[in-house]
């Protein structure tokens, strides 16, 4: 089983306010990636990092996006103005490399609901 | 761009009874191929992976797969299923120059009744 924990477990925010989830790699796992899945079973891979450095995202245009993965602390992402449409499943993953054939060891997610 | 194909939606099948769920995939190159299962209220767990060699791959609890280049299709099998099998099931891949990244399938969802 996974040891990547996610809290909370459930995030409910009303449109406008800040949405922040945490994430706690499994230990010895360098490489962190954050997906997005909505009710349509749809994901989206936001951005993933190694140690503290970000890899690869998304075009986060919208600048309401943010995530870090700071030593000695929780991984975060952060919506800086939730919108009706971020409802989804926020699912944190971490690998021990980050090559392609690399497993994900998956969290149980923070499902985020936007009024 | 690769994408994945999971032409089921949903699959009922009782207990006992032998199991296949399709995935085709479409990439430029021989991608990583993965099926992941997720139950209620959990995230993804990881059931085999795919790359090169044996063309069927054996997994946890019993499943495996079958790796067809000539019909891009990455099938998961399993002889014998179990109520606790019922879950979403998710077939996806990753190519070499994306660094861990994974294109996911839509899922198909399992119904195991008894």
């Amino acid at each position: 089983n996974s040891k990547v924990i996610q809290t909370p477990r459930y995030l409910v925010k009303g449109q406008g306010q800040k949405a922040k989830m945490r994430c706690i790699p499994e230990k010895g796992h360098p490489v962190v990636f954050w997906y997005q899945q909505n009710k349509n079973n749809e994901f989206k891979f936001l951005i993933n990092f190694q140690n503290q450095e970000v890899l690869q995202q998304i075009d986060m245009t919208e600048k309401r996006f943010s995530a870090e993965c700071p030593s000695n602390s929780p991984c975060s992402l952060e919506i800086q103005s939730s919108e009706a449409g971020d409802s989804a499943l926020y699912l944190c993953a971490s690998s021990p490399g980050h090559s392609s054939a690399e497993t994900l060891y998956f969290g149980s997610g923070t499902r985020l609901t936007v009024l | 761009a690769q994408s994945v194909t999971q032409p089921d939606a949903r699959v009922t099948v009782s207990e006992g009874a032998s199991l296949q769920l399709r995935c085709k995939y479409s990439s430029s190159v021989t991608p990583y191929l993965f099926w992941y299962v997720q139950y209620p209220r959990q995230g993804l767990q990881l059931l085999l992976k795919y790359y090169s060699g044996d063309p069927v791959v054996q997994g946890v609890n019993g499943f495996e797969a079958e790796f067809s280049k000539s019909n891009s299709s990455f099938h998961l099998r399993k002889a014998s299923v179990h109520w606790s099998d019922s879950a979403v099931y998710f077939c996806a891949v990753s190519i070499g120059q994306v660094v861990g990244q994974l294109t996911f399938g839509s899922g198909t969802r399992l119904q195991v009744y008894a």
